[in-house]
Parts: C-alpha cells; structure tokens; sequence
C-alpha cells in the first residue's frame, strides 16, 4: 500500500529565513503525482504546488519549489524567504488512482 | 472562480442524532471527494464521485454513513447515528477527470457530545 511519511511534527524558521521539510513515500508506480498542501488555522487546505513523476525538473511556485528525488522517494518542500503568513499545517500528498494520501503533517511556526 | 463550497462550517449534535453536510464544487470539475480528517492527522478519502457515480467508497462506513451526488453536481454525506468518535472535520474537494490537482472547501467541523 502506498504510503506517505513526514517524519518532522513540527519545525519553525526565522521570517526571511529559508526552511525545508521533508517527505518519502512508498509506492511501486512509475507515474503519478505528488502534492504539497497549506492548511492555516481556517482550516481551508491550499494547493501549495505539485510534481508530476516523470517530470526531472523540480517544480516551483514564486518562493516555494521541491526537490523530488525519484529514485529515492523523495519530496521535499524549500520555502524561501519566509513569511508570517507561511505559518500554517503542511501536508505532502500522494495521488494513488484518484485517492489523495495525505502524511501527518509538518506544523511550521515563522518566528518575527 | 467560485471556490468548493461547504455548509455548515460547525456542527453540535448530540450522539445518536443525525447529520448532514452539503458541498458544492468548482463549476465544472466532474469529480467530487469527501475526506475525514481528525484532530492532528491528514485527511483521508470516504468516498469519490465521478459525476453522479461512486467510484471509490471503500472507506465509507456504510452502516451509519451515506452520501448522494444526485444530477453530478451538489453532493451531500449523512451520518445516522452519529457517535462521539465522529467528532473530526469533514473535508470536500472536487477536481477535473484525471486526478489531477484536488480543491478543497473549508471544510465542516463536527463535535459529537
């Protein structure tokens, strides 16, 4: 079964600082797509950005870009710049079929 | 663009009492998701519809839950009766055909006392 694993509970940065948190997932699949996901306290998940598998180039959106790492089942998100408004839940998702699979989450604190 | 649409945003019951949830998606995405998340965990999927069909319902505790899709737009999710163990936030997205990136609302938080 496929799996998502976020092994940082929670991690804080510095406001203008750069911060990465970490994912590996499981899969045996060769094409799918992988997500990054905000929750702030509202509670209103926002697509952070997305990588498609078969894509070697790293995706990024303005501050936020990944480090996907095929071979080694990895999906790391770089924030950088921080901002007090990047504070929030962070999740990584796995689309399997149609089915998002979520990891526990990353809660990130931005200290002013 | 109208983003998912959820009511209510909160929801007291009381257990064994029934309760509904209503969800309206993006204008035009053809698959809806409902998802449960609980407190400090990330969501996971009840059930998906691809138009007016459940494609996906493995999840969904079918003995006191339920959902509808009628006419492949509006969706709503029941649970009867409700438990104390019930008491999480009921997420909805909807995206195209084709798995692509989900949108979500802003979900429906339920306490169950």
């Amino acid at each position: 079964a496929q799996t998502v694993t976020q092994s940082q509970p929670e991690m804080s940065v510095q406001e203008a600082e750069t911060v990465t948190l970490s994912c590996t997932y499981d899969t045996s699949e060769s094409d799918y797509y992988l997500f990054w996901y905000k929750q702030p306290p509202s509670r209103q998940m926002i697509l952070v950005i997305r990588q498609e598998a078969y894509k070697q180039q790293n995706a990024t959106e303005n501050r936020f870009s990944v480090n996907f790492q095929k071979a080694a089942k990895s999906f790391s998100l770089k924030i950088s710049d921080s901002q007090l408004g990047d504070a929030a839940m962070y999740f990584c998702a796995f689309n399997q079929g149609g089915k998002l699979i979520f990891g526990q989450g990353t809660e990130l604190s931005v200290k002013p | 663009e109208a983003g998912v649409v959820q009511s209510p945003r909160y929801k007291i019951i009381e257990k064994k009492q029934p309760v509904a949830f209503w969800c309206n998606p993006i204008s035009g995405h053809n698959t809806l998701y409902w998802y449960l998340q609980n407190l400090g965990q990330g969501p996971e999927l009840l059930i998906r519809y691809e138009n007016e069909e459940a494609v996906d319902d493995s999840q969904l505790p079918k003995d006191r839950f339920s959902a509808e899709r009628l006419k492949g737009v509006d969706s709503t999710l029941k649970i009867q009766p409700a438990e104390l163990g019930d008491s999480a936030v009921y997420l909805c997205a909807s995206s195209t055909t084709g798995f692509h990136e989900q949108y979500f609302g802003p979900g429906t938080r339920l306490t169950v006392t």
